[in-house]
């Protein structure tokens, strides 16, 4: 199957910093990625759809201006939060799927916490 | 809005029985459904997935079904082995290309 790479897979940064996450497609190209959040035995929640060249749609209650996401390129969509809050600790996680290919492939996950 | 159930919640059993996971959605008017592992502090990987239009789908020990108009689906694992231990998540995708989750099963197989 596809390979979607997520960077880093922990962090741990100060109340009110920025922390990017990427993601690549490392073996494919993907105009749509995707960006969840998950918290402690709960489901994984949608936060943004990140388009390439254009803005992303965010999910309803998701701050746009706190998540900001950037997929400047066909492989790379970046998730930064801003001013990170410890309420903002999470595992956040990306998928994308392969043009014209139904199956969404996820990268690895990112860690999140905020001291 | 589409609502994605997972039942049960946690699952234990012993080594080499056979177990049924379940997926249920409320909305049927689904794209495809998928089924992933998600080991502790990890990402999700995908293990199988069933358009809209099949019925099942097969990958060595496992066999996902699909009863769309019910909104059912479920995750069969033959012979479990102590390495299917996990999180299985059902997910759902409907016209875009989201997907909609359960909260998982937590599966442990004891040796």
């Amino acid at each position: 199957g596809a390979v979607v790479s997520q960077h880093p897979s922990r962090v741990i940064c100060k109340s009110g910093t920025s922390v990017k996450i990427e993601c690549r497609s490392l073996d494919f190209q993907a105009t749509t990625m995707f960006w969840y959040r998950q918290f402690p035995k709960q489901s994984l929640m949608l936060m943004a759809t990140s388009n390439e060249g254009s803005k992303a749609t965010y999910e309803q209650g998701v701050e746009k201006d706190k998540f900001l996401i950037n997929h400047a390129s066909l492989t790379l969509s970046t998730l930064t939060v801003t001013s990170a809050h410890p309420e903002d600790s999470s595992f956040y996680i990306c998928s994308a799927n392969n043009a014209g290919d139904t199956e969404a492939f996820f990268g690895q996950g990112t860690r999140l916490t905020v001291v | 809005k589409q609502e994605v159930t997972q039942i049960p919640a946690a699952l234990s059993v012993p080594e080499g029985e056979n177990l049924v996971l379940n997926c249920s959605f409320t909305d049927s008017a689904i794209y495809n459904l998928q089924w992933f592992r998600q080991d502790p502090g990890k990402g999700l990987t995908s293990l199988l997935l069933i358009q809209s239009s099949q019925r099942e789908q097969t990958s060595g020990r496992l066999n996902a079904s699909l009863d769309k108009s019910s909104g059912r689906s479920t995750l069969y694992i033959a012979a479990s082995q102590p390495g299917d231990s996990a999180t299985y998540l059902c997910g759902v995708q409907g016209g875009s290309e989201k997907l909609v989750f359960g909260k998982g099963t937590k599966l442990t197989v004891n040796p």
